[in-house]
């Protein structure tokens, strides 16, 4: 399967504390981007990061991208409640192949 | 900009019948949209990629004659499940590519066959 692997599969944190969220990957890619989904919802484009990009910030959000080891992670600091949600790296080749999630849950 | 609707949100259907699902871009032009499927806790898995006025790209194991797509237009494509089987329930989500890497989403269509 070409699909890239999140972990952890879940996170539950506080209000405050910071979420990081790993992606892994299996081929070369063109960028890599992070989507956020609430439930039952469509997803949200967070960010994009190129391949010849090492670190990106948006906001409360920070990614980076290790294509030696083929990996990315995203940071969310100073979660809120409002963070509770699936995010999902997917890689970009020629189409977008999802990561298997990871289910954040922020507790107030 | 760039918004992207799915419609029905949510359908219901006997087994054996059809069901068409739209998906239009409704600010741009959109020469390529996308139909994903997403289990119940799962990561969305490509189906096929749709081109405005030439024939879908299916992904391997994905039945073209039981997924039947067409993209009539660049602002509209559609999704129609032939002879839908409860297995077939699914979120099904679109998305359609205005030209930058970036892909905008509908908010999906959860399809439940009894």
């Amino acid at each position: 399967s070409q699909q890239g692997e999140e972990d952890p599969q879940a996170l539950s944190i506080q209000e405050g504390e910071n979420a990081t969220m790993n992606c892994s990957y299996k081929t070369s890619i063109n960028n890599l981007q992070w989507y956020r989904q609430n439930s039952g919802r469509g997803l949200v484009h967070l960010i994009l990061i190129r391949s010849n990009e090492r670190e990106k910030h948006s906001g409360r959000l920070r990614v980076t991208l290790d294509t030696s080891k083929k990996s990315s992670s995203l940071l969310i600091t100073a979660s809120r409640a409002a963070d509770t949600a699936s995010y999902f790296c997917a890689t970009d080749s020629d189409k977008l192949i999802f990561g298997t999630g990871t289910r954040l849950q922020v507790f107030p | 900009g760039a918004v992207v609707s799915q419609h029905p949100s949510r359908v219901i259907c006997k087994s054996g019948t059809s069901v068409k699902i739209e998906c239009r871009s409704l600010d741009f032009q959109a020469t390529t949209m996308f139909w994903y499927r997403q289990f119940p806790k799962q990561s969305l898995m490509l189906m096929a990629t749709s081109n405005e006025g030439s024939k879908a790209t299916y992904e391997q194991g994905v039945e073209k004659d039981k997924f039947l797509i067409n993209h009539a237009s660049l602002t509209l494509s559609t999704l129609t499940v032939t002879s839908a089987h409860p297995e077939d329930s699914s979120f099904y989500i679109c998305s359609a590519d205005r030209g930058t890497d970036t892909q905008y989403f509908g908010p999906g269509t959860r399809l439940t066959v009894l």
